[in-house]
């Protein structure tokens, strides 16, 4: 199956700092990639969508100017939290699909601001 | 409006049982997409099995089939001679719109040996 890595995989940061999660498809070209968003025991939630070479679109909500996403390349979309907070703790996960309905999902990355 | 519903928050099954993970689904749109992803408690999400609003056939997958009634909207899945590696959460979604998915709020099941 498609494979979709993650980087890093466990983030710990200070309040204020700005932090990068990076998500690559390995193995197939990603046309759209999606960011999730879980807390603890809850259901993941869609942040925003991104098309190679074009700005994101951000579900209802999702503050874009501290949810910055770039989508550069077929294999890779960045996701740069700005100025992080103790509420944007969570468990980020990525997917990607290449033009056919399923998606295929990154490890994920925790990302705790102390 | 369109939304998934998972009943179940935990579920037991013996090893080498059947199990059946209940999902349900609201949309308007005619042509939609259903997945169940499993997630153990390494946090990734793992494919499990796809069935297309149109396809006139179940899905299967080795041990996994999608038990899809289109006039209940109800698209359960069921795992066939359950192994303890089975023990995580599944979560049920449908794709809406530029392939959006919408989860379910998942249903923890445990396999007991």
């Amino acid at each position: 199956g498609a494979v979709v890595s993650q980087h890093p995989s466990w983030v710990i940061c200070k309040s204020g700092t700005s932090v990068k999660i990076e998500c690559r498809s390995l193995d197939f070209q990603a046309t759209t990639m999606f960011w999730y968003r879980q807390f603890p025991k809850q259901s993941l939630m869609l942040m925003a969508t991104s098309n190679e070479g074009s700005k994101a679109t951000y579900e209802q909500g999702v503050e874009k100017d501290k949810f910055l996403i770039n989508h550069a390349s077929l294999t890779l979309s960045t996701l740069t939290v700005t100025s992080a907070h103790p509420e944007d703790s969570s468990f980020y996960i990525c997917s990607g699909t290449s033009g056919d309905e399923t998606q295929y999902f990154g490890p994920g990355t925790r990302l705790l601001v102390l | 409006a369109q939304k998934i519903t998972q009943t179940q928050p935990g579920m037991f099954v013996q090893e080498k049982e059947a199990v059946t993970l209940d999902c349900t689904y609201d949309t308007s749109d005619p042509s939609y997409g259903l997945f169940w992803y499993k997630q153990p408690s390494s946090g990734e999400m793992i494919f499990l099995i796809y069935q297309g609003s149109y396809d006139q056939q179940n899905a299967t997958e080795g041990r996994y089939s999608l038990n899809f009634q289109k006039a209940r909207k109800s698209a359960n899945l069921v795992i066939s001679a359950s192994q303890l590696g089975d023990s995580a959460m599944y979560f049920c979604a449908m794709s809406v719109g530029y392939n959006k998915l919408i989860f379910g709020a998942g249903t923890r099941l445990a396999v007991h040996p």
